[in-house]
């Protein structure tokens, strides 16, 4: 079940970045996904979360109201909107998939993650 | 400060038996079913336990998981040099309206 992450880069404090989640393998519609993110040194942050359908979208404190997650189900992508970026934003990005189509933070598949650093 | 706490760091020698503990509240695992995931640096995450207790298809039944009460563990038995990686425990928390994670406990193979 292959998540492959992109768009992860070099950011300025205050600006924005688009992460993007290509999956493959599964029915994409059928399964919420999550955005997990590692800091330097630290350990697993969950960042948010979209529901299979996409009606339901949820947020980790630290990113409510910066972060915004999507998708294109026609695409089998997921996506995910970081703006007003900080310092402290700077992690590697993991796509995950839901083991359900409702969000349960089960996630049996990841991505390999990638890298956003965010420079103040 | 992560919500769940797990040791920070535990070892055991190769065929010895270790166990990781993970503390929560009554709005994670005192209300919802614990995950347990393997991480090796620069690797994807893996899913080692679901629902307490449960393995997926390959993960080998040296590892298994318990929960009683807001506490969870997860335990590998026959330990192997490949068992050397940071292990996560993971929790639905219904207060934050979302999925909460241990800080890691990073596991030594001496």
């Amino acid at each position: 079940v292959p998540l492959l992450e992109s768009g992860g880069g070099l950011a300025q404090s205050g600006g924005s970045l688009r992460l993007s989640c290509a999956a493959s393998g599964f029915t994409f519609s059928n399964y919420a996904m999550h955005w997990v993110r590692q800091a330097p040194g630290k350990g697993l942050e969950w960042v948010s979360g979209i529901s299979g359908s996409g009606a339901s979208t949820y947020y980790g404190g630290s990113v409510k109201g910066r972060f915004t997650i999507s998708r294109d189900n026609s695409k089998n992508t997921l996506y995910l909107q970081m703006n007003s970026l900080r310092a402290e934003d700077t992690a590697v990005y993991y796509c995950a998939k839901d083991k359900y189509v409702n969000l349960v933070g089960t996630n049996d598949y990841w991505g390999r993650g990638t890298l956003v650093t965010v420079s103040s | 400060q992560s919500v769940l706490t797990q040791p920070p760091s535990t070892s055991g020698t190769p065929g010895q038996r270790v166990t990781i503990s993970c503390s929560g509240s009554s709005s994670n695992i005192g209300s919802n079913s614990v995950d347990w995931y393997q991480h090796l640096p620069g690797t994807a995450p893996k899913l080692l336990i679901y629902t307490n207790n449960q393995r997926p298809s390959g993960v080998p039944d040296r590892f298994s998981g318990s929960k009683s009460g807001t506490s969870a563990s997860l335990a590998i038995s026959g330990l192997q040099s490949e068992d050397e990686a940071d292990y996560y425990c993971a929790a639905w928390d219904d207060s934050l309206n979302g999925p909460v994670f241990g800080g890691g406990t990073k596991l030594t193979v001496l």
